[in-house]
């Protein structure tokens, strides 16, 4: 069956320091992955897509990398800062009838300390 | 400053009673999407609208569920008869799509808080 993981314990790290949050998926051959940021109360915000032609994908301190053969994908944060603290979900797509539909991981839990 | 909106934000019924959830997708986008998030389940799809046709809806119970698009501007997500199995955040995106039909940068709304007794 098809899977998403990411990693259910929270992420605690010192202020300055860079964090990275895995994705990892079983059974999906995505075109392309994204990543979003959700606060509590909120709905999630999107931060970057990378399609599977791409290796890495850069956007101010986020850094993300896709491995097709690993199925795998990292998301960095560096320079992190207490803002940066809140829950990481990664989606793919599977295909329908013809169509992309997105599919999200549980997400992981950033906690920045100052 | 476009924006996804939904109302209410915050819903409590009773068991058994009819609920209706509304959205506003952002205009000239052609993709609506819904989802309930949980905290045991995570973020699902529950349906999927492009250019106000349905194109998925593999993830919702179809027998006490129903969405529809009565027109670009609104979505509606409707549970008839609600249970407390159906407690859970309801979020409304939106997107667009283009000739790859790969769905690009969702702009999700605020959220409804549903609580069913």
């Amino acid at each position: 069956s098809q899977k998403i993981e990411q990693n259910s314990e929270a992420l605690n790290i010192q202020e300055g320091k860079t964090a990275t949050l895995t994705c990892n998926y079983t059974n999906y051959s995505p075109a392309y992955l994204q990543w979003y940021r959700q606060d509590p109360g909120r709905g999630p915000v999107f931060l970057l897509l990378i399609r599977e032609n791409e290796k890495e994908k850069r956007k101010e301190r986020l850094k993300v990398t896709f491995d097709t053969t690993l199925k795998q994908s990292l998301f960095h944060i560096t320079a992190s800062q207490p803002a940066d603290s809140a829950t990481y979900l990664c989606a793919l797509d599977r295909t329908s009838g013809g169509s992309y539909i997105p599919t999200f991981g549980r997400g992981t839990s950033l906690i920045v300390h100052p | 400053d476009a924006r996804v909106t939904q109302t209410p934000r915050d819903k409590v019924t009773e068991m058994g009673q009819e609920v209706t959830m509304r959205c506003q997708p952002i205009l000239g986008h052609n993709t609506v999407f819904w989802y309930r998030q949980t905290m045991m389940q995570g973020l699902e799809l529950l349906a999927y609208f492009r250019n106000r046709a349905p194109l998925d809806d593999s993830g919702m119970p179809k027998d006490r569920f129903s969405a529809e698009m009565p027109d670009a501007t609104l979505a509606t997500l409707k549970i008839q008869p609600s249970e407390p199995r159906d407690s859970a955040v309801y979020f409304c995106a939106s997107g667009l799509v283009g000739g790859g039909r790969a769905v690009g940068e969702q702009f999700f709304g605020p959220g409804t808080r549903l609580t069913v007794l």
